[in-house]
């Protein structure tokens, strides 16, 4: 069945860097797009990043644009998230997500899958 | 983009049936929108994408269910809105919801209704 186990989260000081990883299993990583979402404590879901199959599109959230970078490894069906100059407001739950096309191709923007999600705190 | 708005809360009672609205921006009625579940301390989990009211059966299509996803949940649309129904519910149907529209390069999600079963 679809796995996707999140790691990497913990506490960090404002300004500092971390990296987020999914590890993927369960199905055809190196065919499918991946995107991650996040949920502030308390809050509703906020879209961070999409990647395409091949790593070659790539769209972020307009509020993160050049702090955050997405990736992956299809040979160790890995995503990650590097979150540089964290802020206390990046304080957060981070979500992988599988895009629910079944279309190399093609990104749906929605998802079918989700992760139990890795905790982000950002504090001094 | 378009701006998705939901009420903050609803409730129901057990075994009863449930409508959650989930409306679109002006000018964007024509978007499908996705539903995703979330228990309490629990990851979400999608439950199925909504077409808008021009397509088949007016925006719902039993295919475009979330694996395992009991019958009792179905969608819909009426313009700018699309619906969740929830009928017969159970305790374990107590959690937020979420409505989600897209476009190239973005993703838009709604602040959620709490769902509350009496």
């Amino acid at each position: 069945q679809v796995q996707l186990v999140e790691s990497g989260g913990g506490v960090v000081q404002p300004g500092r860097s971390l990296r987020l990883s999914c590890a993927a299993s369960g199905f055809s990583f190196r065919t499918s797009a991946m995107h991650w979402v996040r949920q502030a404590p308390g809050k509703g879901l906020e879209w961070v990043a999409v990647i395409s199959y091949d790593g070659n599109n790539i769209y972020y959230a307009d509020s993160l644009k050049g702090r955050f970078a997405i990736s992956r490894d299809n040979s160790k069906n890995t995503l990650s998230l590097q979150m540089n100059s964290l802020r206390t407001e990046d304080t957060a739950v981070y979500y992988c997500a599988r895009d629910s096309s079944r279309m190399t191709v093609v990104i749906n923007y929605y998802f079918d899958y989700w992760g139990q999600g890795t905790l982000v705190t950002v504090s001094s | 983009q378009p701006v998705l708005t939901q009420s903050p809360s609803a409730s129901a009672s057990l075994g009863a049936s449930v409508k959650l609205t989930c409306t679109l921006s002006s000018g964007h009625s024509t978007y499908a929108i996705a539903w995703h579940q979330q228990q309490p301390e629990r990851g979400p989990r999608y439950l199925m994408k909504v077409d808008n009211d021009g397509t088949h059966n007016k925006g719902y299509d039993s295919r475009n269910k979330g694996d395992g996803i009991p019958d009792r949940f179905s969608g819909s649309s009426s313009g700018a809105e699309r619906y969740l129904t929830i009928s017969s519910l159970q305790s374990e149907d107590e959690a937020d919801y979420y409505c989600q529209t897209w476009g190239t390069g973005f993703v838009v999600f709604g602040g959620g209704t709490r769902l509350t079963v009496l």
